[in-house]
C-alpha cells in the first residue's frame, strides 16, 4: 500500500477555499485515491474517491494531477461545521484484500 | 442508508476479563474491519475480513482475536484485557472493490 503524507494541521475562516493535499509518490497503477472526513468522536466519513484528473461531488473536490503522485482535497466555502480530520488513503481497490489503511491525518480548524 | 451497529458506545471492563465487541452491517458488504484510536496514534486496523470466516492481520492484532461466522456480524475480541487496551474502537464495513468504508459509531472501552 502506498505510504500518504499530509499536512499534520491547517487553519481557515469561514467563507473561504480549502485545499488539502496530500502526497503518494509511490502510487501503483491500479491505486484509487479516497479521502475521509472524521467529527470528534465519530467513525470517519467518506467524502471522494478518484483515479485521475478531477472529480467533484456535493461536498468537496477531488483535484489528481497527470502523474498521480499527489492530490488535493478542496473544500469550497468552508463552514465550522467543517472543523475535523481529513484523512487521505491509497489503495489498490480491484484486489480482494481492499484493507482501509488510516494515515494520520489532517486537522482543519475552521475559525470564524 | 448504510448502516453499521456496534454494540455498546460505551464499556467498563476489569483487566484479566474476555471481551467481545460485536458489529453488524446492513448491506451485504464483503469487507469488514476492526480499528483502534488513541490521540496522536491515529486509526490503526487490528483485523480485517474479506469473507466469512476469512480474516487478515492488520498493523496491530497482539492481544485480540476476532470471528466472522456470518456475512453481517464481525466480532472483536480481547482474550484478556489489559489496560494499555483502553481505547476507541471503530468497526466498518466496504464492498469488495469499492474502498468506500462505512463505519459504526464506536466503542469507548475502559480497562480498570
Amino acid at each position: 500500500l502506498a505510504k500518504t503524507t499530509q499536512p499534520i494541521s491547517m487553519d481557515s475562516y469561514e467563507g473561504q477555499e480549502v485545499n488539502i493535499t496530500c502526497s503518494h509518490n509511490n502510487i501503483a497503477t491500479n491505486d484509487y485515491i479516497t479521502w475521509y472526513q472524521q467529527f470528534p468522536s465519530q467513525g470517519p466519513r467518506f467524502i471522494i474517491q478518484g483515479y485521475k484528473t478531477k472529480v467533484t461531488n456535493e461536498v468537496a473536490s477531488l483535484f489528481i494531477p497527470a502523474d498521480r503522485k499527489s492530490s488535493t482535497l478542496s473544500l469550497p466555502r468552508v463552514s465550522l461545521s467543517d472543523t475535523a480530520v481529513y484523512y487521505c488513503l491509497v489503495g489498490d481497490h480491484s484486489s480482494n484484500t481492499g484493507k482501509l489503511i488510516f494515515g494520520q491525518g489532517t486537522t482543519l480548524q475552521v475559525k470564524p | 442508508d448504510v448502516k453499521v451497529t456496534q454494540s455498546s458506545r460505551y464499556l467498563v471492563k476489569r483487566t484479566g476479563e474476555k471481551v467481545f465487541l460485536e458489529c453488524v452491517q446492513d448491506m451485504d458488504h464483503e469487507n469488514m474491519f476492526w480499528y483502534r484510536q488513541d490521540p496522536g496514534l491515529g486509526l490503526r486496523l487490528i483485523y480485517f475480513s474479506y469473507d466469512v470466516k476469512m480474516k487478515e492481520k492488520g498493523d496491530i492484532p497482539e492481544g485480540y482475536s476476532v470471528s466472522r461466522e456470518k456475512k453481517e456480524r464481525f466480532s472483536l475480541i480481547l482474550e484478556s484485557a489489559s489496560t494499555n487496551q483502553t481505547s476507541m474502537y471503530l468497526c466498518a464495513s466496504s464492498l469488495l472493490y469499492s474502498g468506500q468504508g462505512f463505519f459504526g459509531p464506536g466503542t469507548r472501552l475502559t480497562v480498570l
